[in-house]
């Protein structure tokens, strides 16, 4: 079975750091980008960050651009999302979504809760 | 960066009926667009991948077109089960949302 699991939220104050973590099973890791997609409270979807299979294409939102890194091991078929100078609105349920190559991501994680608040 | 604008952003539908969702997009993307499903709670459920493919396990009720700057999520008969959130996206961005919900 196709799985992913998010690990590494909790309750952060404004300016503090947090690194998610992302395990996948049940496919072959290295063979395909992977995504970070976050929805803050009542709010809709919001694309975060992707990395390409091999590491060598990476994209921020510019909401998160010079404060967030993506980055993955494929030998521990892992992703993970370092946010440093974290912000309120930052706050947001953030999932880890693998990515097609016909466009879509698929599946997604359960997510892990990010609280920026003093 | 590319914008996708969904609408309506509401809708009140009963079972059985035919719902269209519209997504559009601020330049044109070809047919990289896909549909997903959220219900409360819950991680979003892809339905719809390249425009019109259908997602393995997603019922044919669903159905996907369009391409270049408009498409179109159907559900031609709707279900109880179907009340949900619905979004598109475009590889970096997604549409705002659609919620159906019962009337």
């Amino acid at each position: 079975e196709v799985q992913l699991v998010e690990s590494g939220g909790g309750l952060v104050k404004p300016g503090g750091s947090l690194r998610l973590s992302c395990a996948a099973s049940g496919f072959t890791f290295s063979s395909y980008s992977m995504n970070w997609v976050r929805q803050a409270p009542g709010k809709g979807l919001e694309w975060v960050s992707s990395i390409s299979s091999s590491s060598s294409y990476i994209y921020y939102a510019d909401s998160v651009k010079g404060r967030f890194t993506i980055s993955r091991d494929n030998a521990k078929n892992s992703l993970y999302l370092q946010m440093n100078s974290l912000r309120a609105e930052d706050t947001a349920v953030y999932y880890c979504a693998r990515g097609l190559t016909l466009g879509g991501v698929d599946p997604w994680g359960q997510g892990t809760l990010v609280t920026v608040s003093s | 960066d590319i914008q996708l604008t969904q609408s309506p952003s509401f809708l009140s539908a009963s079972v059985g009926d035919r719902v269209t969702i519209t997504c559009r997009a601020s330049q044109g993307i070809s047919s990289y667009l896909a549909w997903y499903q959220q219900k409360p709670g819950k991680a979003p459920k892809l339905l719809i991948y390249a425009a019109s493919t259908l997602q393995s396990g997603v019922p044919s009720r669903f159905s996907g077109s369009g391409s270049g700057t408009e498409f179109t999520l159907t559900i031609s008969s709707l279900q109880p089960e179907d009340f949900a959130t619905y979004y598109c996206q475009q590889l970096n961005s997604f549409g705002g949302g659609t919620k159906v919900e019962i009337k």
